[in-house]
């Protein structure tokens, strides 16, 4: 079974600073994807990779396959960031995923 | 507009009874899942169906049961036998015939047993 670790757990930064969120993986998988969840519980998917990178507006994912590790990076951050990301893997296509614990942002103006 | 909907947004219950969550799709997606979140934990998969009238058990499934009637219908019953139904639920369903299992989740159900 695939164990998931992000870091930080909790993290907290001022508007307009770059964030960077860290997930490694322990056995090789197919997808990696990166999750939002808001205070209300719901959660939206930001990106789904399997190899090199991903940019969306502010945001970017990077992933290396051999190092089984990937990055969430948040630019010129703003308070309406401020949410819980989560990193999950599917090992194989059409697999089911595992879930990281999470990690809490907290975007202060 | 397409999505997931769960109902109800917040669930309270006596302990010892059984309650059945609601979760429901227009995306047409084949697959359908039902996690169960904790405070400090991962989403921890309960159940999850690939199609309709077949389902498998994740890593969670005692004290849960599911059915899966209809493509669009995913319904999770929380039974007496869970020693501890207080949690957040989410649903999510996926397309099999897409790669790499991209899951879209519903709001979520607050369960509350008391």
């Amino acid at each position: 079974k695939n164990e998931v670790e992000q870091s930080p757990q909790n993290l907290t930064a001022q508007e307009g600073e770059f964030i960077t969120i860290n997930c490694s993986y322990s056995v090789g998988i197919s997808a990696l994807h990166w999750l939002q969840q808001h205070p209300g519980g719901g959660i939206v998917s930001l990106f789904m990779l399997s190899s090199g990178k991903k940019k969306h507006g502010r945001l970017i994912a990077t992933i290396n396959i051999q190092e089984k590790h990937s990055s969430l990076h948040i630019t010129a951050s703003h308070p309406r960031d401020s949410a819980v990301y989560i990193c999950a893997v599917g090992e194989s296509s059409g697999d089911k995923l595992t879930f990281g614990t999470g990690t809490r942002l907290a975007v202060r103006p | 507009d397409g999505g997931i909907t769960q109902s109800p947004k917040y669930l309270f219950r006596k302990e010892g009874q059984n309650v059945t969550l609601s979760c429901e799709q227009n995306l047409n997606h084949d697959a359908m899942y039902w996690y169960r979140q904790d405070p400090g934990q991962g989403l921890r998969l309960i159940y999850y169906s690939q199609i309709v009238n077949d389902f498998q058990k994740g890593d969670i499934a005692e004290g849960y049961s599911v059915s899966r009637e209809k493509k669009e219908s995913f319904p999770l019953t929380v039974t007496s036998a869970q020693k501890n139904p207080t949690a957040f639920y989410l649903c999510a369903s996926s397309s099999i015939a897409r790669s790499y299992n991209e899951q879209f989740f519903g709001p979520g159900t607050r369960l509350t047993v008391l």
